[in-house]
This record gives structure tokens, C-alpha cells and sequence, in this order.
């Protein structure tokens, strides 16, 4: 089982500033990776999948990156709305499919 | 527009059984392979089974395997959770979840409450 390792697990910004979120995976996943933001009592939605590219109606401020074990979730410029519950998941040789175990992401 | 509606949640017992349905509309169900995945009150997401577009294929997390059967009905474009010998451990949200490129979840149900517990 493929084991993703987020970090940090809370992110103290304030509005307007830049945001990077990591992602850590025990082993290769090449580019098959995710980013889900996650609301209170919501289902989380897909922000970025295959490492890179956005989901559809993804502001342009949400940008991911990496390949092999290392990935990065970059918020170039903090709005009220995303402060929220992050997760990282994988797609490669599975099942199972892994989640990391998220980021929080709080004002300051 | 997209919608994922799941039903079905509820409180049982220790060793009981449910079924959760995801009712699916605004694509073409057949079309797609969806997933089941669940959240623990408090806790991160955890994936739980998948289908294939002709339910031809099933996947299973080893937490559940044996216990829970995924299925669906392209008739009626709805997934399904079949869940038995359920456990404390298996109290969660349950989410259904369409495909995205083979292991990604494009979109969500807003998550269906099951409670194991006597």
C-alpha cells in the first residue's frame, strides 16, 4: 500500500498570502496524484488531479506540482473562502486507492 | 447539472446489514465508473470500493472486503452499497464518487450517515 504524508498538518496564513501544502508518497506514483478541498460539512471537492491540472471551475490561484514522491499544492494568494481541510490521494497501482491524512488550512 | 444523491443511511447494530444507494443524474451513468468512499466522524477519507461503466469489474479496500458488495443499475442509474457483518469501525459518511481517469473522484453526493452501534 502506497502511503501519502501531507505537510504540514496545520497551515496558519492570512488572507492574500501564498500557501504551499506538501505531499509525500512512500514510493514512485509517477504523476497520479490529487488535491481535494474539503469544507465542513461538505464532500470534498477536486481541485487538481494528475499532479498539475485543474478541475473544472478551479480558480487559477489553486496551481499543483511534482511527480515521482514529491508534490506541492500552491494557493498563490489566500481568499476568505479557502481556508479548509486539504487531502492528497493517489491512483497509482492500486487498489487501494490512499489518502494522505490532510492539511488544515486556518486564518491567522 | 450533476447530482450524486445518496440514501439509505441509518443506525444498526453490531452485525447488521444496509444498503446504501447513490441515485445519479445531469451525465450519462453508464458511461462512467464510480466509487464508494467514506470519512470517519473526525477523521480523514478512506477509499472503500469501485465498479467498472458494466459493473463487470469490482475493487474492495481490504477493510471491507467480503462484507460490502458494490453494484449498480444502468436501468436506473444508481450505484449501490451492500454492507453486512457490519462493525463499530465501519460508523462513517458515505460518499459515492464519479470517476475521473481511472482512480480520481470527480464529483461527489453530498454522503450518507451510517452508525454501527447498539
Amino acid at each position: 500500500e502506497i502511503v501519502l504524508t501531507q505537510s504540514p498538518a496545520t497551515l496558519s496564513l492570512s488572507p492574500g498570502e501564498r500557501a504551499t501544502l506538501s505531499c509525500r508518497a512512500s514510493q514512485s506514483i509517477n504523476t497520479f496524484l490529487a488535491w481535494y478541498q474539503q469544507k465542513p460539512g461538505q464532500a470534498p471537492r477536486l481541485l487538481i488531479y494528475d499532479a498539475s491540472n485543474r478541475a473544472a471551475g478551479i480558480p487559477a490561484r489553486f496551481s499543483g506540482s511534482g511527480s515521482g514522491t514529491d508534490f506541492t499544492l500552491t494557493i498563490s494568494s489566500l481568499e476568505p473562502e479557502d481556508f479548509a481541510l486539504y487531502y492528497c490521494q493517489q491512483r497509482s497501482n492500486w487498489p487501494p486507492i490512499t489518502f494522505g491524512q490532510g492539511t488544515r488550512l486556518d486564518i491567522k | 447539472e450533476v447530482k450524486l444523491v445518496e440514501s439509505g443511511g441509518d443506525l444498526v447494530q453490531p452485525g447488521g446489514s444496509l444498503r446504501l444507494s447513490c441515485a445519479v443524474s445531469g451525465f450519462t451513468f453508464r458511461s462512467y465508473t464510480f466509487h464508494w468512499v467514506r470519512q470517519a466522524p473526525g477523521k480523514g477519507l478512506e477509499y472503500v470500493s469501485t465498479i467498472s461503466t458494466n459493473g463487470g469489474a469490482t475493487y474492495y479496500a481490504d477493510s471491507v472486503k467480503g462484507r460490502f458488495t458494490i453494484s449498480r443499475d444502468n436501468s436506473k442509474n444508481t450505484l449501490y452499497l451492500q454492507m453486512g457483518s457490519l462493525r463499530a469501525e465501519d460508523t462513517a459518511v458515505y460518499y459515492c464518487a464519479r470517476d475521473l481517469n481511472w482512480g480520481f473522484f470527480y464529483s461527489w453526493g453530498q454522503g450518507a450517515l451510517v452508525t454501527v452501534s447498539s
